[in-house]
């Protein structure tokens, strides 16, 4: 057991670029979390998949965002046309879903700064 | 909709003390787990402890216990005998025992620095 891994751990991009994370979950959970966290507050729910079908998108995730877990094991996030709201900590998380309340085992995150 | 709230910005103790961090909540269901989270400067989020709402008895996993009072809405951590390492922001955290989304809903954190 690896843990949830995360790639870039930090990314400063310019305004306007597109980024790209990707998360590694634990292998054998089928369930991937991905939030994102700005400095002094707790996370905020984005988007979550089961497998590879994506489940679940927040309000907060504007059409410039995109998130993808084409065969049911890594994912990816990426946003486009980066704004500077659009920096802060964002976390993969996984669990299995055998039952309510499993543990989510998080990654180290992905810090985005937008300049 | 349910909320999770932390009083407590920050706190800081000496090393060895005991220290107790509050967090109430505000739901309608009768059934939900509660968790506290770990999240050390430039670490991960590392799960602390959990608590069923259906089981009365409180959790414990060593140094870590809470007290949790369900007619209340609250649900406190204590860390006995703290040491530096447990120096970090903890969150509170509620998930609705019949979410199928399994999602987590939380507090907005409390630093604790532990003092040598």
């Amino acid at each position: 057991d690896t843990g949830v891994s995360q790639d870039p751990r930090h990314k400063i991009t310019k305004r306007g670029q597109n980024v790209t994370f990707r998360c590694d979950p634990i292998s054998e959970h089928n369930r991937l979390y991905w939030y994102r966290q700005t400095l002094g507050q707790g996370p905020e729910f984005l988007t979550y998949f089961q497998n590879e079908a994506q489940l679940e998108k927040s309000r907060l995730l504007s059409d410039r965002f995109s998130a993808e877990r084409p065969k049911g094991s890594f994912s990816t996030l990426e946003i486009q046309r980066t704004e500077q709201g659009d920096s802060a900590m964002y976390l993969c998380a996984s669990s299995l879903a055998r039952e309510p309340g499993n543990t989510i085992y998080f990654g180290e995150g992905s810090w985005l700064t937008v300049v | 909709a349910q909320t999770v709230t932390q009083s407590q910005p920050e706190m800081s103790v000496q090393e060895a003390e005991t220290v107790t961090l509050s967090c109430t909540y505000d739901t309608s269901e009768s059934n939900y787990y509660l968790f506290w989270y770990k999240q050390p400067p430039s670490r991960q989020m590392i799960l602390v402890i959990r608590q069923e709402a259906y089981k009365q008895q409180n959790a414990t996993e060593n140094r870590f216990s809470v007290n949790f009072q369900k007619a209340a809405k609250s649900f406190s951590l204590k860390i006995s005998d703290s040491q530096l390492g447990d120096t970090a922001m903890y969150f509170c955290a509620f998930m609705r025992f019949w979410d199928s989304n399994y999602q987590l809903i939380w507090g907005a954190g409390t630093k604790l620095i532990i003092k040598p």
